[in-house]
C-alpha cells in the first residue's frame, strides 16, 4: 500500500534553515509528482510546490519561491523540502502529498511534520 | 491565482440530517476536489474531478457543480463526519484551497 513517511518534529532558531524528508513506499516513486502543503495552527491549507522525481522538474507557488527548495532522491525514494531564512511565520505543519500529474488532486498524504521556529 | 470561497465557515448538523456546503471560485475551473480533515490528522481525499468518490469513501458523500460554483453533500450526517472540509482546484500549474467549512455534530 502507498505510504508517505515524514521526518519528525523540529524546533529551530530564527534565521536558520532546515530540511524535511518524505520517504515513499508502495508505488513507483519516479512516476508521480510529490507536493508539499503548509498548514499554520488553526488555519487552512496552502500549496507550496511540487517535484517530479523522474526528471527533477518543479513547480512552485510564487509565494514560496526563495523560501522552499524541493529535491528528490530516486535511490532512496525520498523527497525533500528545504526551508530557508526561517521566521515565526514558517511555524506550521508541513505535509507531503502525492499527485498523479502536475494537476488534479492529492490522493495520498504524509502524516505531517511540525516545525516550530523559536529562539 | 484563483481564490476559493467556502461557505458556511462553520455549521452543525444532527445525525441523519442532510448537509450541503459550497465552494465558489473567483474564475471558472474545470474540476473541484474535496478533502476531509480531522484534528491532528492529515487531509483525506473525498471527491475528485468534481463528482467522483475516492476509494473507500462512503456513498453518503457526493459532489457536484461546474464553472465557479461547486458543492459537497452528505446525504445523512453521521457522528464520524464531524470534521473540516476543504475544496481545492488546479489551474495554470498552481493549486489553491478554500479556507474550509467546519462541520460539527449537533
Amino acid at each position: 500500500q502507498v505510504q508517505l513517511q515524514q521526518s519528525g518534529a523540529e524546533l529551530v532558531r530564527p534565521g536558520s534553515s532546515m530540511k524535511i524528508s518524505c520517504k515513499a513506499s508502495g508505488y513507483a516513486f519516479s512516476s508521480y509528482w510529490m507536493n508539499w502543503v503548509k498548514q499554520r495552527p488553526g488555519q487552512g491549507l496552502e500549496w507550496i510546490g511540487q517535484i517530479y522525481p523522474g526528471d527533477g522538474d518543479t513547480n512552485y507557488n510564487g509565494k514560496f519561491k526563495g523560501k522552499a527548495t524541493l529535491t528528490a532522491d530516486k535511490s532512496s525514494i525520498t523527497a525533500y523540502m528545504q526551508l530557508s531564512s526561517l521566521t515565526s511565520e514558517d511555524s506550521a505543519v508541513y505535509f507531503c502529498a502525492r499527485s498523479d500529474g502536475n494537476y488534479g488532486d492529492f490522493d495520498y498524504w504524509g502524516q505531517g511534520t511540525t516545525l516550530t521556529v523559536s529562539s | 491565482q484563483i481564490v476559493l470561497t467556502q461557505s458556511p465557515a462553520i455549521m452543525s448538523a444532527s445525525p441523519g440530517e442532510k448537509v450541503t456546503m459550497t465552494c465558489s471560485a473567483s474564475s471558472s475551473v474545470s474540476y473541484m476536489y474535496w478533502y476531509q480533515q480531522k484534528p491532528g490528522s492529515s487531509p483525506r481525499l473525498l471527491i475528485y474531478d468534481t463528482s467522483n468518490l475516492a476509494s473507500g469513501v462512503p456513498i453518503r458523500f457526493s459532489g457536484s457543480g461546474s464553472g465557479t460554483s461547486y458543492s459537497l453533500t452528505i446525504s445523512r450526517m453521521e457522528a464520524e463526519d464531524a470534521a473540516t472540509y476543504y475544496c481545492q482546484q488546479w489551474s495554470s500549474y498552481s493549486f489553491t484551497f478554500g479556507a474550509g467549512t467546519k462541520l460539527e455534530l449537533k
